[in-house]
């Protein structure tokens, strides 16, 4: 069965620091993957999406993924934290097997960035 | 464009009462999707449709019922809430046909549920 692990509950970062968050998947074929933030009392919002093509990808916010097919993963990275990022990450996965109709998300990454 | 509107934001039901969380979207797409919230849980896919008069079940799907009459409109229906369905609903748009696999899903902002 498709899934998506994100192996941390919470990652802690100091304001100016490197973040990364962590996803790994498991799916047949070969995927469509996504990141999504969610800041309080709000619904998911759109950050970044591997199709194909050059594995590292940038999004919304200063956002970039790494998809790394060896290892199954699209890490979220950001070469520089803000407060204003801590928020709940989730990283989603589209999978051909379901005719890329449905989104399987991970259980979410809580981000806090202290100042 | 108002994008994904969800309504109502909140409700408290009590077990056994019947309820219908609506969704609307403004772009024309033609898949819409409900998920609910769980701690620790993620999102997890209720139920989905690829287009009015189309609808499927995802992962969740006891206890829901959904209809789609129109491409704008997608209600999901509680028949006898029960403790367990005490949540938060998120339902979801994307734009469809030969781009479905790699759009993105524009979010609501939800619907926070309680059942007593």
């Amino acid at each position: 069965a498709q899934s998506v692990a994100q192996p941390e509950d919470q990652v802690n970062v100091a304001e100016g620091n490197p973040l990364t968050v962590k996803c790994t998947y498991s799916v047949s074929g070969n995927p469509y993957l996504f990141w999504y933030v969610q800041y309080p009392n709000r619904g998911l919002q759109f950050l970044l999406k591997y199709i194909t093509g050059d594995n590292l990808v940038k999004g919304s916010y200063g956002f970039e993924a790494e998809f790394n097919k060896s290892q199954t993963s699209f890490h979220l990275k950001k070469p520089s934290a803000l407060v204003s990022d801590s928020a709940l990450y989730f990283c989603a996965v589209s999978p051909m097997n379901t005719g890329f109709q449905k989104l399987v998300f991970g259980t979410g990454t809580r981000l806090l960035v202290s100042p | 464009n108002a994008g994904v509107t969800q309504t109502p934001k909140f409700q408290v039901l009590k077990t056994g009462q019947s309820m219908t969380l609506q969704c609307a979207q403004d772009m024309n797409h033609e898949y819409m999707s409900w998920y609910r919230q769980d701690p620790g849980m993620g999102l997890r896919l209720i139920h989905y449709s690829v287009g009015a008069g189309i609808t499927d079940q995802g992962e969740v799907p006891n206890g829901y019922n959904v209809s789609r009459s129109t491409t704008e409109d997608f209600p999901l229906r509680l028949l006898s809430a029960a403790p367990s369905q005490t949540s938060v609903y998120f339902c979801a748009s994307r734009q469809t046909g030969q781009l479905l696999g790699n759009t993105e899903a524009f979010f609501g902002q939800g619907t926070r549920l309680t059942v007593v």
